[in-house]
């Protein structure tokens, strides 16, 4: 079966800091991984996903994500946090079979602080 | 903006009573899931139309239901409601089915259950 692991519920970074967000999984079949973004009272926005083309994936405002194979790992980053960043954030990986599932982590709360 | 609406945005229920919550997805998108967030946690997969039939369910309970039309709506059905069953309810369409795809989602209906 499927899953993910999201370190650390909250992270604060300092604006203008890096951002690192980790999430592992665990998955039997070669993996495809989203990040996902929720604004506070939204639904999810689409960050970026891995679909195998290349390990590193860059996705919208700046983050990007690196899949590490062996460490199976999929954290997102970012140069630079900046306050629009403050959100809640969620890894995903996507079962393999009919119905097609997403096993969505926990989430992170991302803090910007000025 | 994803092109995916839900109605209502907020919804209070009591206790054993029925509900019905509406989702409307992109043109073209024949796939439709819905998730259920609880507060504090990560979206949980509830079950997934594909062409107007069921074609994968988490681990819930026959009390919920869905269908799906040919306009591209769908519907969440909640029958016996259950203080538990308060949460964020999402759906999320697609094109198809595989793995790949990103799920586009909407909004979301906050249900609170008395």
């Amino acid at each position: 079966a499927q899953s993910v692991t999201q370190l650390g519920s909250h992270v604060s970074v300092s604006e203008g800091a890096l951002v690192l967000l980790r999430c592992n999984y665990s998955s039997s079949v070669p993996p495809y991984l989203f990040w996902y973004v929720q604004y506070p009272n939204q639904g999810l926005q689409l960050l970026l996903k891995y679909t195998s083309a290349a390990t590193l994936v860059k996705g919208i405002n700046g983050f990007e994500a690196e899949f590490k194979k062996s460490e199976t790992s999929f954290h997102l980053t970012k140069p630079s946090a900046h306050m629009s960043d403050a959100a809640e954030y969620f890894c995903a990986v996507s079962d393999l079979g009919t119905g097609n599932q997403f096993y969505f982590g926990t989430g992170t709360s991302l803090t910007v602080i000025p | 903006e994803t092109g995916v609406t839900q109605s209502p945005t907020h919804l209070i229920k009591t206790r054993g009573q029925q509900v019905t919550l509406r989702c409307s997805s992109q043109s073209g998108h024949n796939t439709v899931s819905w998730y259920q967030q609880a507060l504090g946690q990560g979206p949980q997969f509830i079950f997934q139309y594909y062409r107007e039939e069921e074609n994968g369910r988490g681990n819930f309970p026959p009390r919920f239901s869905g269908l799906q039309f040919p306009n591209y709506s769908s519907e969440l059905n909640v029958n016996a409601l259950e203080l538990d069953d308060s949460a964020l309810y999402l759906c999320a369409s697609r094109v198809g089915t595989e793995r790949w795809e990103t799920q586009y989602f909407g909004p979301g209906t906050r249900l609170l259950v008395l």
